[in-house]
């Protein structure tokens, strides 16, 4: 099994739609979580780190369930300028593969 | 969080020749690591670069390929040794504190195409 797994996708969604990815784990030892965001042909920015209690940030709310090692980012109110590919990383900055997400209008 | 300008920001080499990717850091920072990423492929970890040490390289990287050097806590090289079309790809480096909760930050990346 894979360090960390995501759906690369792409998703499709249209403006204002909410949408959530996943991204599973295989070391339960893992401690620290983060959701990157990679625009086309620029370098991943921290979008959120993902605490065990969860973290909310605006329209964007990331969760971590240890039970069954996964963690999530969900977007609400989805925006244009949300397109972009998300990453999730686990410690030791594994990185996902990545999910794609369109917002069309 | 801390900035990283990573130069050159692209370049294009001859098969055979070697290329040096350097990056600084504008405050201290006590981890750095350097990622290989494909076209449309995530991050991989190619390998920490080790203050006044030898880098710690992941499977698959060897320090011949990719030396690494680290002189201080605000500067690192990576060189691409001997280059192949196959080692065309965008490299980045990376920074990070020590703590568990730390995130990394990254450079702008080398956009590197091996002709």
């Amino acid at each position: 099994r894979k360090e960390v797994e995501q759906d690369p996708g792409p998703f499709n969604v249209p403006e204002g739609a909410t949408v959530a990815f996943n991204c599973t784990y295989s070391n339960s030892a893992s401690q620290s979580f983060f959701w990157y965001r990679q625009d086309c042909r620029k370098e991943p920015k921290l979008l959120m780190s993902v605490y065990s209690s969860g973290n909310e940030d605006g329209r964007f709310t990331a969760q971590l369930n240890r039970a069954s090692q996964y963690i999530s980012l969900l977007i609400r109110d989805s925006k244009l300028s949300d397109s972009a590919t998300y990453l999730c990383v686990v410690p030791a900055l594994i990185f996902g593969a990545g999910t794609r997400l369109a917002v069309h209008p | 969080s801390a900035v990283i300008s990573q130069k050159p920001s692209r370049d294009i080499c001859q098969r055979g020749t070697s290329l040096t990717i350097q990056c600084q850091v504008d405050s201290q920072v006590t981890m750095m690591f350097w990622y290989r990423q494909q076209p449309g492929q995530s991050l991989t970890l190619i390998a920490t670069a080790n203050q006044g040490s030898e880098a710690t390289y992941e499977s698959g990287f060897v320090i011949d390929k990719f030396p690494i050097s680290r002189p201080n806590l605000t500067f690192s090289t990576l060189t691409v040794s001997n280059m192949s079309p196959e080692d065309s790809s965008i490299y980045l480096c990376s920074g990070k504190g020590t703590g568990l909760n730390t995130e990394a930050f990254f450079g702008q990346g080398t956009r590197l195409t091996v002709v």
